[in-house]
């Protein structure tokens, strides 16, 4: 069964440094999707950032870049230069692709990680 | 503007009093889906379309029933709610439920069941 792990409740970083969350995952497909999204307090879902499995770089978009270690089956998600604004809820989301699977489509979340970005 | 739109934000309601989610997107999606959350655990997939009448369970449906009989549309139904059932729900879509598909949120819907 699919799994995502994130192993830190909680982090605290520094205004204009940068941070790691760390997001493990467990799965036997070899086709799946990595997604990181943004929970801020008022709640809504942001999407951040996408990495494929047959992806051979490692995905950026802006601030955010994921640190795709395939062996290791990690999908740590890098934020540099944080702002106050970084400072949510972090998740870690696995997608599976295997069609007519039971969990095709399904979204597999992790625990999350609360980021505060101090001044 | 693509999005989904799902309603009320926030609801509370006593035990045993049927209520329904909607749950509408404007971005002809055939993957639609539902998920709690819940603190220490996530997101949790409640049940999922990948087409108009075309549902089935994920990973903690029961309580919960859908239905898709539209494309854009799939309500979420709580026949007899419990207070095991004060969560913070999302509907989701995507244009297929293939990995490589972003998934679009709804703004969430606070329940509490007293």
């Amino acid at each position: 069964a699919q799994k995502i792990t994130q192993t830190q409740p909680g982090m605290f970083v520094q205004e204009k440094e940068a941070v790691t969350l760390d997001c493990t995952y467990d799965t036997s497909d070899q086709s799946y999707g990595l997604f990181w999204y943004k929970q801020p307090s008022s709640g809504e879902m942001i999407f951040l950032i996408y990495q494929g499995s047959y992806d051979e770089q490692n995905a950026t978009e802006g601030r955010y870049s994921l640190n795709f270690q395939k062996a290791r089956k990690s999908a740590n998600l890098v934020i540099s230069a944080s702002q106050l604004g970084d400072s949510a809820m972090y998740f870690c989301a696995m997608r599976e692709g295997r069609a007519g699977g039971t969990s095709y489509g399904k979204l597999t979340f992790g625990q999350g990680t609360i980021l505060t970005v101090h001044p | 503007e693509a999005q989904v739109t799902q309603n009320p934000r926030y609801l509370i309601t006593v035990t045993g009093k049927k209520l329904t989610v909607t749950c509408s997107q404007n971005m002809n999606h055939e993957y639609m889906s539902w998920y709690r959350q819940d603190p220490g655990l996530g997101l949790r997939q409640i049940y999922y379309s990948m087409n108009v009448e075309v549902t089935d369970k994920g990973d903690v449906p029961e309580g919960y029933k859908v239905s898709r009989k539209e494309k854009r549309n799939f309500p979420l139904i709580l026949e007899s709610p419990s207070p095991n059932q004060t969560s913070l729900y999302f509907c989701a879509s995507s244009l297929f439920g293939a990995p490589n598909t972003e998934a679009f949120f709804g703004q969430g819907t606070r329940l509490t069941v007293v």
